[in-house]
């Protein structure tokens, strides 16, 4: 079935430095990945996505590239910040208004 | 947070007592989803729905059951709870009403469900 392996599980960077989170996807239909973030007890939340006839997008400091033909998908975040510790999910969808595949999460740790 | 309200944002309950939680949007929403969010297991969309009374299964579907009579409420229904039911639900909806594309979904609150 559909699938979404993302990784690393745990990313520690110092404050200052680049985070890279890779995610690869099975289903070659999928055509809108979204990144969320997720801090502790709370909700996801989106903070970037990129559609199948793109292949980067930057804002500020975090830009997802993506390529179709190896079927993944990377979120960048640089200048990394204390703030920007939390768990970070990619997911992947073929349709609108579908199904949203997760990966499993990254627990960025931006040490001070 | 797109309107998007959960209750209970708690529960306790136990096994073999059904349970229903539910999610209410103020923004017309055509979409709606619940999943449920575990370590290790990232979010699993259990089902969903693309209008009133109009609902399809995710890929955690059993064990649960949703309705939705009418646009602003969906309702997760766990019928006989169990142990491993022990988990987190949110709710989610896409289609913001404001012309965007309906596969960008926003998530509400949570609930944190305990089965024992």
């Amino acid at each position: 079935g559909e699938n979404v392996e993302q990784h690393p599980s745990t990313l520690s960077v110092q404050e200052g430095d680049s985070a890279v989170i890779k995610c690869t996807y099975s289903d070659s239909a999928s055509n809108y990945f979204p990144w969320y973030k997720q801090e502790l007890g709370k909700r996801p939340q989106l903070i970037i996505d990129i559609r199948s006839n793109v292949g980067e997008k930057k804002d500020q400091r975090i830009a997802v590239t993506l390529n179709k033909t190896a079927k993944h998908f990377s979120l960048h975040i640089t200048e990394t910040q204390p703030e920007d510790s939390a768990v970070y999910f990619c997911a992947a969808s073929r349709n609108q208004g579908g199904k949203l595949i997760f990966g499993q999460g990254t627990e960025l740790s931006v040490k001070p | 947070d797109a309107g998007i309200t959960q209750s209970p944002r708690h529960k306790v309950t136990e096994t073999g007592t059904p349970v229903t939680l539910r999610c209410h949007q103020t923004e017309n929403h055509r979409y709606m989803y619940w999943y449920r969010q575990d370590p290790g297991h990232g979010l699993r969309l259990i089902h969903y729905s693309y209008g009133v009374k109009d609902t399809d299964k995710g890929e955690v579907s059993d064990g649960y059951s949703v309705s939705r009579s009418k646009t602003e409420d969906f309702l997760l229904t766990l019928e006989s709870a169990t142990s491993s039911q022990t988990s987190v639900y949110f709710c989610a909806i896409s289609d913001p009403g404001s012309g965007g594309p309906t596969d960008t979904q926003y998530f509400g609150p949570g609930t944190r469900l305990t089965v024992l």
